[in-house]
Order: structure tokens, then sequence, then C-alpha cells
């Protein structure tokens, strides 16, 4: 979708290696989410963002930390990459908390072999 | 804490069928509701939303959902699928964190299926 974009939007690397996952917006919106897509899962929300500097956990937050030094960018880290952590990432934002929904970026493939 | 329930996974439907997916939600607060379209290798994409006022949600593509409080239900409906509705449906509710903050949570999915 026009205003965000996620990078890498494939990859594949090695169990145990750390990866960091991209996630730019260009819409100036608050508010930032990592979730995880996974068969029967639907999306399963990772960690989110309130702001620069102000992050929190979701449901599967073990296995990831988060960072948010500037309004546009919205890192993802999987500390020490494992199996289970193959999947499709969506970053996605919000203007509001409650109201507006939210846009998705086109999705990060990851591959952990 | 609040869930999402979508009740089939897959619907296979013929073109110009109506089709209804099913969403259930667990929640003793007020909520907000949406239905989200992901067509394939593409991300997620707002199809319509319930904040207040009327039950009835309509889509600019035809696709409505009726807010049923007392059934905690929020279903999908369309009168006539076409080919091109092929696609993953997905229900979500905003859900409120016990430390106060919001965020989106999803039901599992259901892959509507046209064929000719």
């Amino acid at each position: 979708d026009a205003g965000i974009t996620q990078s890498p939007r494939h990859k594949v690397t090695e169990t145990g290696t750390p990866v960091t996952l991209r996630c730019h917006q260009t819409e100036n919106h608050r508010y930032m989410y990592w979730y995880r897509q996974d068969p029967g899962h639907g999306l399963r929300l990772i960690h989110y963002s309130y702001g620069v500097k102000d992050t929190d956990k979701g449901e599967v937050s073990d296995g990831y930390s988060v960072s948010r030094s500037k309004t546009e960018d919205f890192l993802l880290t999987l500390e020490s990459a494992t199996s289970s952590q193959t999947s499709v990432y969506f970053c996605a934002i919000s203007e509001s908390i409650a109201n507006y929904g939210y846009t998705f970026g086109s999705g990060t493939r990851l591959t952990v072999v | 804490a609040q869930s999402v329930t979508q009740l089939d996974s897959q619907v296979p439907v013929f073109e110009e069928a109506p089709v209804e997916l099913r969403c259930n939600y667990s929640s003793s607060v007020s909520v907000y509701l949406f239905w989200y379209v992901q067509y394939p290798n593409q991300g997620l994409q707002l199809l319509l939303k319930y904040l207040s006022g009327s039950t009835l949600v309509e889509s600019i593509n035809g696709f409505e959902a009726e807010f049923n409080k007392s059934q905690t239900s929020f279903h999908l409906r369309k009168p006539s699928v076409h080919i091109s509705d092929t696609a993953e449906y997905f229900c979500a509710v905003n859900h409120q964190s016990d430390t106060g903050r919001r965020a989106l949570t999803f039901g599992s999915g259901t892959r509507l299926q046209v064929q000719p």
C-alpha cells in the first residue's frame, strides 16, 4: 500500500542468526504494529508502538524485540532466529487507536533454515 | 480478554451465488469491528468497519456486515459473488489490553473460493 514499505520482501536465514525487518511509513501516523501470519492462526500481534520510543508487547512477543527511534521507522528484530519464526510478517500503521482501522504493508516472507 | 472466532476456514461457492462468512467475538466492553480482505501474495485491505450507529455497514464492492450485539456476531454477506472475490477474509476486533492500550485482534481467517 502507498505510504508503508516493508523490507526485505523475502529473506532466508539460518537458525541462531539475528534478523532485522524494517517498516517505513510516509504517513506520519503515530501508531505502528508488527504481526505474524501463519496458516490456521490468522494474524497475531508481536509488538506495537504508540510513538517514538514507546513500544509494548503483543501476544507472541517472545524472541522478538522492536525499536522506534523515528516516527517513520519501526524495526522488528529476531534476536536468534528459530525455525518456529518462519512466517510472513506484516507491519501496519494507524492514525487512531480505535476508529480508523489499519493500513498494512505488503509483508516480509521469512524462512529460517 | 477479547477473541474472535471465524467458524469456517474455507467456503466454496459458485459464481453469482450468495455467501455468508461468519464471525463471532467475545468481549465485555464496547467494541469496534472490522473485516479485512487479503488477495494472494498481498497485504490486508480494510473492507468495512463498525464503530457505532447503524448496525448494518456496507463496502463499496457489494459486501455488507451486520453487528448483532445480543449474538456477539459480525457476519459478512454478499448477495452475488464474483470470481474476483476469491480471497481470504479476516474478521477483527479492536482489543484493549490490560494496560489500557488498543490493538486489533484477528480471527483465523476464512478462505472464500468462488467457482465458475
